[in-house]
């Protein structure tokens, strides 16, 4: 069974400073995909980040970039130079290459104080 | 481009009525997805279409829940004799083929009193 978890219910974090969200999933495929997306108030989800099971490169996408640690299993985003539209939901996803569905953590919410 | 549209944005139903959620996915994407979101929690997957066909449906619910997609583009998700359990946030997301990220739309807000 694919499982997504996400330990942090909420974060702070000071305008302009850094900040890292952690996501630790367990699959048993060898293939999947690992994505970060974001839920500001609207609802709307918003794509943020991929990782690929086999890229050997951690993901950067701007100010987002995704640490991979394969043997830990964890996929942790890192945000840095926070801004106040930050603030949002932050969800962990999982993809596997034999399924179709993504698996979801329940998700960070992040509040980025001015 | 458009994105993912659905309608309606909100929805109140009372208890036992029969709904329907529309999803209109973004132009050339085959594939297509129903989650449920509700408070506090992050979305669970629903059903699949990959085309016309409901590739995999093994998150609905019951047999109150059911899902088309008649030409390969709209897709409606169909809740009969709703019950309050049924109240959350239905988003559908569409990809291309089925790989790679999923672009998500902005969720209906069914409540069932």
């Amino acid at each position: 069974a694919q499982k997504i978890t996400q330990t942090q219910p909420g974060m702070f974090v000071q305008e302009k400073e850094a900040v890292t969200l952690d996501c630790t999933y367990d699959t048993s495929d060898q293939s999947y995909g690992l994505f970060w997306y974001k839920q500001p108030s609207s609802g709307e989800m918003i794509f943020l980040i991929y990782q690929g099971s086999y890229d050997e490169q951690n993901a950067t996408e701007g100010r987002y970039s995704l640490n991979f640690q394969k043997a830990r299993k964890s996929a942790n985003l890192v945000i840095s130079a926070s801004q106040l539209g930050d603030s949002a939901m932050y969800f962990c996803a999982m993809i596997v290459n034999t399924g179709n569905q993504f698996y979801f953590g329940t998700g960070t919410s992040l509040t980025v104080i001015p | 481009g458009a994105g993912v549209s659905q309608t309606p944005s909100n929805k109140v139903t009372e208890k036992g009525k029969y709904v329907e959620l529309r999803c209109d996915p973004i132009s050339g994407h085959t594939a297509l997805y129903w989650y449920r979101q509700s408070l506090g929690q992050g979305p669970e997957f629903l059903i699949y279409f990959q085309g016309t066909g409901a590739a995999d449906d093994s998150g609905l619910p019951n047999d109150r829940f059911f899902a088309v997609r008649p030409e390969g583009s709209v897709s409606t998700l169909k809740i009969q004799r709703t019950e309050r359990g049924d109240s959350a946030v239905y988003l559908c997301a569409s990809s291309f083929k089925g790989a790679g990220e999923q672009y998500f739309g902005p969720g209906t807000r069914l409540t069932v009193t």
